[in-house]
């Protein structure tokens, strides 16, 4: 596609449940990253692929959190067991570069989840 | 511990008035890049700076990185309606390959 596909854009649900969002980067795109926006704030780091190689998890703010890219393309972040807290917007971006700190990062849209 | 802070964050102006926000990062930067979110949208990039107390310019943004590189402004001349978001400042800190953003500055653009 054209740019970095999310889905899905909302996402309700129930503290306890566990939920899972997927990400389409730019085709070709090497870099992938998920990030926690929460309201009023910047995007906060939570994992970077090179590839399907999770390289950095360190944003990751629990063990509930996992993510994979297992064919290096789409990418789903799953949280386990939500919490209130967890309630944001998860932004994924990729990136041509295999060193992104130095090149522009698309955004997707965004899943806003909400944790009642 | 390392962070990159951005004020103000919130800004009103009148339409046609300059607008200025500004970043520090308590370490030196590789680069630092600009990104510009609509409300209700995603982060877009705008531009990235790469040398110290290099000014580029976007129409009517002007972007500077500061000599130390450790701080960098982006300042709108005459605004519009147009020019209403949150900007934000992203960059690497230490050897991340990823962004660390500011926490934004809110432009409200009064017609």
């Amino acid at each position: 596609g054209a740019g970095v596909s999310q889905s899905p854009r909302y996402k309700v649900a129930k503290r306890g449940q566990d939920v899972a969002l997927r990400c389409d980067p730019i085709s070709g795109h090497v870099s992938l990253f998920w990030y926690q926006q929460a309201l009023g704030q910047g995007p906060e780091f939570l994992t970077y692929f090179q590839n399907e190689a999770q390289l950095d998890k360190s944003g990751l703010p629990s063990d509930r959190f996992f993510a994979e890219r297992p064919e290096g393309s789409v990418s789903t972040l799953k949280i386990q067991r939500t919490q209130q807290e967890d309630s944001a917007v998860y932004l994924c971006a990729s990136s041509l570069a295999r060193v992104p700190s130095n090149q522009p990062q698309h955004f997707g849209d965004g899943t806003r989840l909400s944790i009642l | 511990g390392q962070q990159v802070m951005q004020i103000p964050q919130y800004q009103h102006v009148q339409e046609g008035e300059d607008f200025t926000t500004y970043c520090n990062s308590s370490t030196t930067l590789s680069n630092i890049q600009w990104y510009k979110q609509r409300p209700g949208g995603h982060p877009v990039f705008l531009i990235q700076l790469v040398k110290s107390g290099e000014v580029k310019k976007q129409k009517r943004l002007t972007f500077q990185f500061g000599e130390a590189k450790k701080n960098s402004s982006l300042h709108i001349t005459a605004t519009q309606t147009t020019d209403v978001g949150t900007y934000f400042c992203a960059g690497p800190l230490g050897s991340a390959r990823q962004l660390t953003f500011g926490s934004g500055t809110q432009l409200t653009v009064l017609p």
